[in-house]
């Protein structure tokens, strides 16, 4: 079973630039999780997709983030304008069904805002 | 607000002894709870898991503890490794719900 792909595996970018990343869930998994993990710090929940349909995406700062699923599969996350604090790790998970029955994550973007 | 806690952000141990990680919650609606394992560069892999209608499940070299009534569970690993060393999430959850909370980490250094 192929796991959760994402790229790129690291980015550097000035601050007030985009960037977007890209997650490819394990086949058939219909849940879908981006989380933001900084430095020293356990990750938090951005956004969570159940099939193409967003389930909570209360902790995303929508005023510069957002986040889409098209057709149910990938999804990308976008920033724009980045600023110094979005400098973390973004992984993406996916899940076949409620939490307990854990995630798979995929290995991260290192964002990284200068 | 952090629902988890780690208070330990590292621990060493020697090759072959036990090691102990431990983590609180405060959120009485969590009854399940898993632990991941972080290498570096690469993505949390899962480890461990319990429901809250156990006291304890065991997987080879790693159990893990829950004390429901002190909202507390630890991580045993024994003997411990020097491949065990990396950075261990305990993460909660409540059955059904679709988030899990996480700990901040502890990372394990196990000395050979």
């Amino acid at each position: 079973e192929a796991g959760v792909a994402q790229s790129p595996r690291y980015k550097i970018i000035e601050k007030r630039q985009s960037v977007a990343f890209w997650c490819n869930p394990i086949s058939g998994h219909a849940t879908l999780y981006w989380y933001q993990q900084i430095l020293g710090q356990g990750p938090k929940l951005l956004i969570q997709f159940q099939n193409n349909g967003v389930v909570d995406d209360s902790q995303l700062p929508k005023d510069r983030f957002s986040a889409e699923r098209l057709k149910g599969v990938d999804s990308t996350l976008k920033i724009q304008p980045a600023k110094l604090e979005d400098s973390a790790v973004y992984l993406c998970a996916s899940s076949a069904g409620t939490a307990n029955y854990g995630y798979t994550f995929g290995s991260g973007t290192r964002l990284t805002v200068v | 607000d952090q629902q988890v806690k780690q208070n330990s952000p590292s621990l060493s141990v020697q090759e072959g002894r036990i090691s102990i990680l431990n983590c609180d919650y405060t959120n009485s609606m969590f009854d399940y709870f898993l632990w991941y394992k972080k290498y570096p560069a690469e993505g949390p892999t899962f480890l461990i898991s319990i429901s809250s209608i156990k006291d304890k499940n065991e997987d080879g070299r790693f159990t893990v503890f829950l004390n429901k009534s002190a909202k507390h569970l630890s991580l045993h690993i024994v003997p411990s490794q020097p491949g065990d060393s990396a950075v261990y999430f305990c993460a909660a959850t409540q059955t059904g719900a679709n988030n899990l909370f996480f700990g901040t980490g502890t990372r394990l250094t196990v000395i050979p």
